[in-house]
């Protein structure tokens, strides 16, 4: 049973630029959240998605969206990299009251 | 959500109990105790979660003060794989807002062989 998959494991980009991150949910979860976590910090919470629709957001600009597929994965964007925008983007999945799982992140580094 | 404090980092020995304490003086009734831990370079990893009795499970122990006020997390018998970073949160279950957890900056554990 596969667990939470994201792509791509490392990102280069510069500032200025667009990107786009991807999740699959573990089997049997219909819920996706994304979390930031800068170096030394713990995991921050941007947004949840359930039935395709964002359901909660946290403090992040709107420069950070996301959307959610039929088949319950998940894409984060992320417009304008700024230089603190670098850190590890994580995806987790969950059904209802069960706790997360989570991925094991998206390293993005903004030059 | 109630505030965690924990202590920033703890030693423990390989094969000896590692116990994890959180301050949470602020839970309120309907609040749950979760435990996550990060091990370097993964995502956070479910450990175990309680409202008020104590738990078990195959990973760990969970022991809560009668009013609740802290915990302690118990790894029976540490091994240098459970070296990790351990984050103690507290939240309300709901349908949604489950999701919308507030993660400190944990306990660096750390087993020494």
């Amino acid at each position: 049973d596969a667990g939470v998959t994201q792509s791509p494991t490392h990102l280069i980009k510069t500032r200025g630029q667009q990107v786009t991150l991807r999740c699959s949910p573990k089997s049997g979860h219909d819920t996706v959240s994304w979390y930031q976590q800068a170096l030394g910090q713990g995991p921050q919470f941007i947004f949840q998605y359930y039935e395709e629709e964002e359901r909660q957001r946290g403090n992040f600009p709107d420069r950070f969206s996301g959307h959610q597929f039929p088949n319950y994965s998940s894409e984060l964007n992320v417009n304008a990299l700024l230089l603190g925008d670098s850190a590890l983007y994580l995806c987790a999945s969950s059904l209802r009251l069960s706790p997360l799982h989570f991925g094991n992140g998206t390293r993005l580094t903004v030059t | 959500d109630a505030k965690t404090t924990q202590p920033p980092s703890m030693d423990c020995a390989e094969g000896r109990a590692a116990n994890l304490p959180c301050n949470h003086s602020t839970i309120s009734g309907n609040e749950y105790v979760y435990w996550y831990r990060q091990i370097h370079s993964q995502g956070p990893q479910y450990i175990i979660h309680g409202l008020k009795n104590n738990e078990t499970n195959e990973m760990a122990s969970l022991i809560i003060t009668e009013d609740r006020k802290s915990s302690t997390l118990i790894l029976p018998h540490a091994t240098l794989r459970d070296t990790a970073v351990y984050y103690c949160i507290v939240r309300v279950a709901t349908d949604f807002g489950n999701e919308k957890l507030t993660f400190g900056t944990g306990t660096r554990l750390t087993i020494i062989p």
